[in-house]
């Protein structure tokens, strides 16, 4: 079946340094991929996604690119802000699951907390 | 605005006492479904409907149910509930006609079993 992997966490980073978040997948049909986010005490927000081979998604000055050769979409940001502190998860929803369509399947959450 | 609401936002509950967590969309979505959060577990679901009258089991199904009888309601029922399923549950919606991969989801209820 379907399935996502996270970096383990927690990140811990300094404001201003260079984030990355790996995310790899298994998927038996073509799926799209995704990172949300849920900010202390709040539901999930769609940070990003990206539906086809080799696009980026990006927003709020994160990026991440669907790279079907290594099954990963890994999401970076070059200047973290304390504002960025969160949960982030790597998602996938497989569009040839049959009746499966529609589903996320998540990883396991990083928790990223940046200091001042 | 479109939006997915959830009520209650809280509940703490004892063993066995039947509950019921609402879930509305406004924006006339066929897909609706349910997560459970769980502390390095993600969310994983509990259930879906594909339309009104049409559900399934998800990945983590056992102790609850579901029922749609109308578009916009998706409610998640425990008949029995037990300290397992203590978590954070999440309801989301998705159009799939046409098809659209923006999913939906709800603030999130946090539900205590004692």
């Amino acid at each position: 079946g379907d399935s996502v992997t996270q970096m383990e966490g927690p990140v811990t980073l300094s404001e201003e340094a260079f984030l990355t978040i790996n995310c790899t997948y298994t998927a038996t049909g073509y799926p799209s991929l995704f990172w949300y986010v849920q900010y202390p005490g709040e539901g999930l927000q769609l940070l990003l996604k990206a539906t086809k081979a080799d696009d980026k998604g990006s927003n709020k000055g994160f990026e991440a690119t669907y790279r079907k050769e290594t099954t990963s979409f890994h999401l970076e940001k070059g200047s973290v802000q304390v504002s960025d502190s969160a949960v982030y998860f790597c998602a996938l929803s497989d569009r040839a699951g049959g009746t499966s369509y529609g589903k996320l399947t998540f990883g396991q959450g990083t928790i990223l907390t940046v200091h001042p | 605005e479109a939006q997915v609401t959830q009520n209650p936002r809280y509940l703490i509950t004892v063993t066995g006492k039947k509950l019921t967590v609402t879930c509305s969309q406004n924006m006339n979505h066929e897909y609706m479904s349910w997560y459970r959060q769980d502390p390095g577990l993600g969310l994983r679901q509990i259930y879906y409907s594909m339309n009104v009258e049409v559900t399934d089991k998800g990945d983590v199904p056992e102790g609850y149910k579901v029922s749609r009888k109308e578009k916009r309601n998706f409610p998640l029922i425990l008949e029995s509930p037990s300290p397992n399923q203590t978590s954070l549950y999440f309801c989301a919606s998705i159009r799939t006609i046409p098809s659209t991969d923006t999913q939906y989801f709800g603030p999130g209820t946090r539900l205590t079993v004692l």
